[in-house]
């Protein structure tokens, strides 16, 4: 089965960039996608299709996917983006494939 | 404004079948580029992707789960709802419908699904 790995954790500096990564076998011949989760909230697609963002998220948001791994970079981190973040692909066998998320502390 | 709203029982028995219904307005259930699934998260864990539906009844299922999960569709309601059978304390969790969005990969040849709508989640507890 398809499988996603992604850190634990990361920690950023408020104004800072933030990186998250996502491995996967050949995931950038996928499209990958990111999702933000605050805590008691359901989760929020950040970004589509690798790049894309949907309406309404901010444009320090973006993405990447090349190689076996896909990126969510978030600019000038605010204290606001600090949550979980999961990406998230697709396979012809398993489907619907989550990371196993990461946590983003702003400190 | 679409928007999906899960029902169903908070509590349910070990062994007992666990039956919730998302509800969706604002919106057509009905509608080709769309299907309609459920995902869950343990406390304190992950996101784990359960299964999926069209309204024309095609359906995709973790494999993992398949064995013990029927989703289905009513149209004439806008609902779509999940059975999973055999539970026990395992299968505590939230429990989050969503929209899942079809974009065509020109190169895998097959529809990439993502979830850009989600309801505000239903906490199922198994205990006795």
């Amino acid at each position: 089965s398809y499988e996603l790995t992604q850190p634990p954790s990361v920690s950023v500096s408020p104004g800072q960039t933030a990186s998250i990564t996502c491995s996967g076998d050949k995931l950038g011949d996928k499209y990958a996608y990111w999702y933000q989760q605050k805590p008691g909230q359901s989760p929020v697609l950040v970004i589509y299709q690798n790049t894309k963002r949907p309406s309404g998220i901010p444009e320090r948001f973006s993405g990447s996917n090349s190689g076996n791994t896909a990126t969510l970079t978030i600019s000038g981190t605010q204290a606001m983006d600090e949550a979980d973040y999961y990406c998230q692909t697709w396979d012809s066998i398993t489907y619907v494939v989550f990371g196993g998320g990461t946590k983003l502390t702003v400190l | 404004q679409l928007q999906l709203q899960e029902s169903g029982p908070g509590l349910v028995k070990p062994s007992e079948t666990l039956s919730l219904t998302c509800t969706v307005s604002g919106g057509s259930i009905s509608t080709t580029s769309y299907y309609w699934g459920w995902i869950r998260q343990p406390p304190g864990k992950g996101l784990e992707w359960i299964g999926s539906i069209h309204y024309t009844g095609s359906t995709y299922y973790n494999p993992s789960l398949k064995s013990r999960v029927i989703i289905s569709v009513d149209t004439s309601k806008n609902q779509f709802s999940l059975k999973l059978r055999s539970v026990t304390a395992a299968d505590t969790a939230v429990y989050y419908c969503a929209r899942h969005y079809g974009e065509w990969h020109s190169k895998d040849y097959y529809y990439y699904y993502y979830m850009d709508v989600w309801g505000k989640g239903t906490t199922v507890t198994v205990s006795s």
